[in-house]
């Protein structure tokens, strides 16, 4: 069963114009979330975290939003560049602990 | 500041033979995570260290798996005998204390 959903395995938008990424989960211990950037051949690259007592964290053109009663969060980018295409991983984890449960990636495209 | 280092990058190698993935962490962590990534089953945890100590490891997948840390600055994922099965992207990263997890650039192992 899978705790961590990205249901969206891929996205295109135009360059400029905001990309949105969703991650559901299912745990209601999860209290800590992040957001990796993966591009081929490198590791994941942390981008941005929130934890539960927020609902929102920005950093640049990076904003996540948090929606616990929904058990959903968002990735939003704006404006997208060209040199955000790539796969993005959100995570999830419990209070105290160690273990990132991880999404299985949306790939994001910007058209320039 | 220098990343986690993981080498070798790709490793092509026989069924039976064993097989030693290294990792140095960043500096002052003091965790240390093996992930393995594959098409079936993404990015799963199998061995969790805290300074140099294995804590969890839940996700090693069976007794050919084993990993050391000797020291603060080194850990070794093995495999012996390697199986076709185990070919897959494999994962170090480091954390310190509370922070995110930073992932090293992988090793793309090739069991043939």
């Amino acid at each position: 069963d899978q705790q961590v959903k990205q249901n969206s395995p891929s996205l295109s938008v135009q360059e400029g114009r905001i990309s949105i990424l969703n991650c559901d989960y299912t745990n209601s211990m999860f209290d800590y979330f992040l957001w990796y950037k993966k591009y081929p051949a490198e590791g994941p690259t942390f981008l941005i975290s929130i934890s539960s007592i927020k609902d929102k964290n920005e950093d640049g053109r990076f904003t996540v939003f948090l929606n616990k009663s929904a058990k959903h969060l968002s990735l939003h980018i704006v404006p997208s560049q060209p040199g955000d295409s790539a796969v993005y991983f959100c995570a999830a984890s419990g209070e105290g602990t160690y273990k990132y449960i991880f999404g299985t990636g949306t790939r994001l495209k910007v058209l320039a | 500041d220098a990343g986690v280092i993981q080498s070798p990058r790709h490793e092509v190698t026989e069924m039976g033979q064993e097989v030693t993935l290294r990792c140095k962490p960043i500096s002052g962590h003091n965790s240390l995570f093996w992930y393995r990534q594959t098409m079936m089953r993404g990015l799963e945890l199998l061995i969790y260290f805290n300074n140099n100590v294995p804590i969890d490891d839940s996700g090693m997948p069976e007794d050919r798996f084993s990993a050391k840390m000797p020291n603060a600055s080194f850990s070794t994922l093995k495999i012996q005998p390697s199986e076709p099965r185990d070919s897959a992207v494999y994962f170090c990263a480091s954390r310190g204390g509370t922070g995110p997890q930073y992932f090293g650039p992988g090793t793309r192992l090739t069991v043939l």
